[in-house]
């Protein structure tokens, strides 16, 4: 099932703060982010696993709520070569590691 | 290390047409996926394989056929185009068999007129 996330679109300026949802009606084992810039493929940022942790990968770091069966993405002090669209893949407890992604949330940083 | 590729880049089809994109990985991955990107609506799996010689579908497989008869490569056939499948067309591939990231090809952009 799609998991959804919010919002749709965010518009920031350099040096703001970011956070993008991702929340699923069905237990999750783990949760994906990737960033894709327009006319790009997609590309890796982390993986999450259930046990509620969090990750950071330089400025962009994730949680993930298993009980809540959300994740968060948290996007600091953002920069201009953050600006793409934002997806998470959630794959489901008891699955087949397949994950399924949102819809994306684009992010746009102005200088 | 050339990662994930595929052919061609871009495409116009006729209703009606057939044609096979191809996907071809030099990582050893078990699992490979296929995928459509259309506005709005993120990334739908239409199928994907955990091993050479085998296949499963995905969210939306209509229309569309694959095989797997090679580790290294994916083949996606359509075999009488409509314009409801002009799309972005991504494969990606993965280790599999336990939580890894997928790693993307660059896509193939399909015109169906």
């Amino acid at each position: 099932q799609q998991p959804v996330q919010s919002p749709q679109a965010v518009i920031l300026r350099e040096g703001e703060d970011a956070v993008i949802n991702c929340s699923s009606s069905k237990a999750l084992y783990s949760v994906h982010w990737y960033r894709q810039k327009h006319g790009e493929a997609p590309v890796f940022l982390m993986i999450l696993l259930k046990g509620g942790e969090q990750k950071g990968h330089e400025k962009i770091s994730a949680s993930f709520n298993e009980k809540k069966q959300q994740s968060s993405l948290y996007l600091t002090a953002s920069q201009l070569s953050y600006s793409g669209t934002y997806f998470c893949g959630t794959e489901e407890a008891g699955g087949s590691y397949i994950p399924t992604f949102g819809r994306g949330t684009s992010l746009i940083v102005h200088p | 290390n050339a990662g994930v590729t595929q052919t061609p880049k871009f495409r116009v089809l006729k209703t009606g047409q057939s044609m096979t994109l191809l996907c071809a990985q030099d990582m050893n991955h078990e699992y490979m996926y296929w995928y459509r990107q259309d506005p709005g609506m993120g990334l739908r799996l239409i199928h994907y394989s955990v091993g050479e010689g085998t296949t499963a579908k995905g969210e939306v497989p209509d229309g569309y056929n694959v095989s797997r008869l090679k580790k290294q490569n994916f083949l996606l056939g359509l075999e009488s185009a409509a314009p409801s499948q002009t799309s972005v067309y991504f494969c990606a591939s993965t280790n599999g068999g336990t939580v890894d990231e997928q790693y993307f090809g660059p896509g193939t952009r399909l015109t169906v007129t």
